[in-house]
């Protein structure tokens, strides 16, 4: 079966700081892989998403990047952080069936920029 | 920009009825999907309908779409406290291996 890891869970990093998220899939592969944002009490952003190794799309102009560096990881980075950087960013990928694709996320990780 | 609204934004009902939310999007998809997602964790799928379908169940969930209104409901019948979550729509346009989320409907079953 399929799995997805997201870590750290939580961090809490200071203004100007670098940041890396790293997310991996297990169990599937060349999936689709995505990067979203939640505001506290909001929807979901989508940052990035990547169709393939060294494939990048930017959904919004932003502080952060994302890279691909093998089929089933997928890492977002930021050089310098700020104040508006700070909540819950969720990985996830799909996987494409007659109807569409769905999607399957990893728990997240909360980030607090202080 | 945010492609499905949810409503209502908050919902509260007895554990035992049955809970109703609506997504209404903009443009023209291939199918809408619902997930959801408990406090501080990451979203599950739930059901995806699609385009050509007008109505879809799964266990206690009934979906249903109307394209010519370009909306959607969720229905969780016989609710349960472990349903306390919130709900998000999501559409997929054709051809496009992205998902539009809505700003999601938080949903409170009370025991």
């Amino acid at each position: 079966s399929q799995t997805i890891h997201q870590w750290p869970a939580t961090l809490v990093q200071p203004v100007g700081s670098p940041l890396s998220l790293e997310c991996t899939v297990e169990g599937t592969s060349n999936p689709n892989l995505y990067w979203y944002r939640q505001a506290a009490g909001r929807g979901l952003q989508l940052l990035f998403y990547s169709v393939g190794i060294g494939q990048i799309s930017s959904e919004v102009p932003q502080n952060l990047s994302a890279s691909r560096p093998q089929d089933r990881q997928f890492i977002l980075s930021s050089k310098k952080l700020l104040l508006s950087d700070s909540g819950f960013y969720l990985c996830a990928w799909s996987v494409s069936l007659t109807s569409g694709y769905e999607q399957y996320f990893g728990p997240g990780t909360r980030l607090t920029v202080t | 920009s945010q492609q499905g609204e949810e409503d209502p934004q908050a919902l509260s009902i007895q554990e035992g009825e049955n809970a109703t939310m609506n997504c209404s999007y903009k443009t023209s998809i291939n199918n809408l999907q619902w997930y959801r997602q408990n406090s501080g964790r990451g979203l599950v799928h739930l059901i995806l309908i699609r385009s050509n379908e007008r109505e879809k169940h799964s266990g206690r969930l009934r979906v249903t779409l109307d394209t010519s209104k370009k909306s959607s409901s969720l229905l969780i019948t016989a609710s349960r406290a472990a349903d306390t979550a919130s709900y998000f729509c999501a559409t997929e346009k054709g051809g496009n291996e992205k998902l539009t989320f809505g700003t999601g409907t938080r949903l409170t079953i009370i025991p």
